[in-house]
């Protein structure tokens, strides 16, 4: 039972340059998110979707662009890397149905680091 | 704006022995679900435990309770018989509104449990 798998693990970027974080779940939940994770702060909402087809901002979205063309692919654009986006990305999905009990199932994390 | 506090950046426990981490929040929601995370260094977010707000009976799991508070909004993880296994980084957790997955989450508490 794979979950939610992330890829790549770790990631080194120029400041400029663009790249997909990719997300993927085989567990056919409707809901997945991104979050990032930095240092002394807890972790924060960039985007979310709901259903195929359908995404939304979250709490940090600046810089970041989602599509979701399947239920189970979730990718993570970055247009042109900033020195502020070097964070840990963790992707996470939800089952919406009834008895889902709002638990939120996360990927292992991706480490980004823009020079 | 919803907040999840965790004034304990740090906290360090026996093994063997119990330990509380505290979390409070604030909220205009009658319902909603919280929940706390544990991060161990290998970075994969694993459910601790969750609670449901309209529900005035203590979660528990295991070794693992909570001491829900809903007036003084206050969400406390206690941990009984600490194993070493234990030492990680917790999260506090909230979704924004009931129907809703998303997450507000505190900023964190890293438990050391000594030998």
């Amino acid at each position: 039972n794979a979950g939610v798998t992330q890829t790549p693990k770790f990631q080194v970027l120029k400041t400029g340059q663009s790249m997909t974080l990719q997300c993927a779940q085989d567990m056919n939940h409707e809901y997945m998110s991104w979050y990032r994770q930095d240092p002394g702060m807890g972790l924060r909402l960039i985007h979310y979707s709901v259903g195929a087809g359908i995404t939304d901002q979250g709490e940090v979205p600046n810089g970041y662009n989602v599509s979701r063309s399947t239920t189970e692919d979730f990718p993570l654009r970055l247009l042109s890397a900033a020195p502020s986006q070097t964070s840990v990305y963790f992707c996470a999905s939800s089952y919406l149905g009834k008895g889902a009990k709002n638990i939120q199932y996360f990927g292992a994390g991706t480490r980004l680091s823009v020079l | 704006a919803q907040t999840v506090t965790q004034s304990q950046p740090e906290m360090s426990v026996q093994e063997a022995e119990t330990v509380t981490l505290s979390c409070t929040y604030d909220t205009s929601e009658s319902d909603y679900y919280l929940f706390w995370y544990k991060q161990p260094p290998s970075r994969q977010m694993i459910l601790v435990i969750r609670q449901e707000a309209y529900k005035q009976q203590n979660a528990t799991e295991n070794r693992f309770s909570v001491n829900f508070q809903k007036a003084a909004k206050s969400f406390s993880l206690k941990i009984s018989d600490s194993q070493l296994g234990d030492a990680a980084m917790y999260f506090c957790a909230q979704n924004i509104a009931l129907g809703t997955y998303k997450y507000i989450f505190g900023t964190g508490t890293r438990l050391k449990v000594l030998a």
